[in-house]
């Protein structure tokens, strides 16, 4: 079985531009989180889909958003980009929501100019 | 609010020796609690998780993890390293009303010594 895919790998953009970011979680795996890594700030977790639902949000500014297809697939878009969005992007996927293990995709690493 | 504190950034062991990583956590719910390691330029690999059933959890490549309730810990123990090991590793926690949201501690760098 094919593990989380995430697209595309690496990125760089420019202040004030957007990107998006895309996954494709594990086939059969309905839930979908998203996370920032930062050497400061550690692991961060962004929002979580299920069902095409935000079922949970952390503590990021309205630039960050995200939403998931009917195959579950999910994209998360960051607007108005600043310095300190550079960061490895890692998309999550599990069989249901809530609180069981969650498979990593190898990340989107961004940088941002 | 659920945290996790893991002592030590960075730990230097000699290949063979014993590795223990160290994970406290706090959460006002029973927690799932999780191991992960992360290659270089890779995602998160989960290496063994703890969801209430035996205290001792066994996970891959040789790792294990014992759940101690009343120190609130989570350590990852090797008993013998090897030098694939050397990588990042993180403990995390979930539960309760957060969901499947993962709380990660700092991560605890291992390096093996030849």
């Amino acid at each position: 079985k094919a593990g989380v895919t995430q697209t595309p790998r690496y990125l760089i953009k420019t202040r004030g531009q957007q990107v998006t970011l895309s996954c494709s979680p594990i086939s059969g795996h309905r839930s979908v989180s998203w996370y920032q890594q930062t050497p400061g700030q550690g692991l961060q977790f962004l929002f979580e889909y299920f069902s095409e639902t935000q079922r949970n949000k952390g503590n990021f500014p309205g630039r960050f958003s995200g939403r998931q297809f009917s195959n579950s697939r999910s994209e998360m878009n960051v607007s108005t980009l600043e310095l300190g969005d550079s960061a490895l992007y890692l998309c999550a996927s599990s069989l249901l929501a809530g609180g069981n293990e969650q498979f990593f995709g190898p990340g989107t690493r961004l940088t941002v100019l | 609010a659920q945290s996790v504190t893991q002592l030590g950034s960075h730990v230097s062991v000699s290949e063979g020796a014993l590795v223990l990583l160290r994970c406290n956590y706090s959460s006002s719910v029973p927690p799932y609690l999780f191991w992960y390691v992360q290659y270089p330029n890779q995602g998160l690999q989960l290496l063994l998780k703890y969801t209430s059933a035996a205290t001792l959890v066994k996970g891959i490549n040789g790792f294990e993890a014992e759940f101690k309730k009343s120190e609130t810990s989570f350590h990852l123990t090797k008993p013998s390293a090897h030098m694939s090991d050397a990588a990042e590793y993180f403990c995390a926690v979930s539960g309760g009303n957060q969901g499947g949201k993962l709380i990660f501690g700092q991560g605890t760098e291992l390096s093996v010594k030849p």
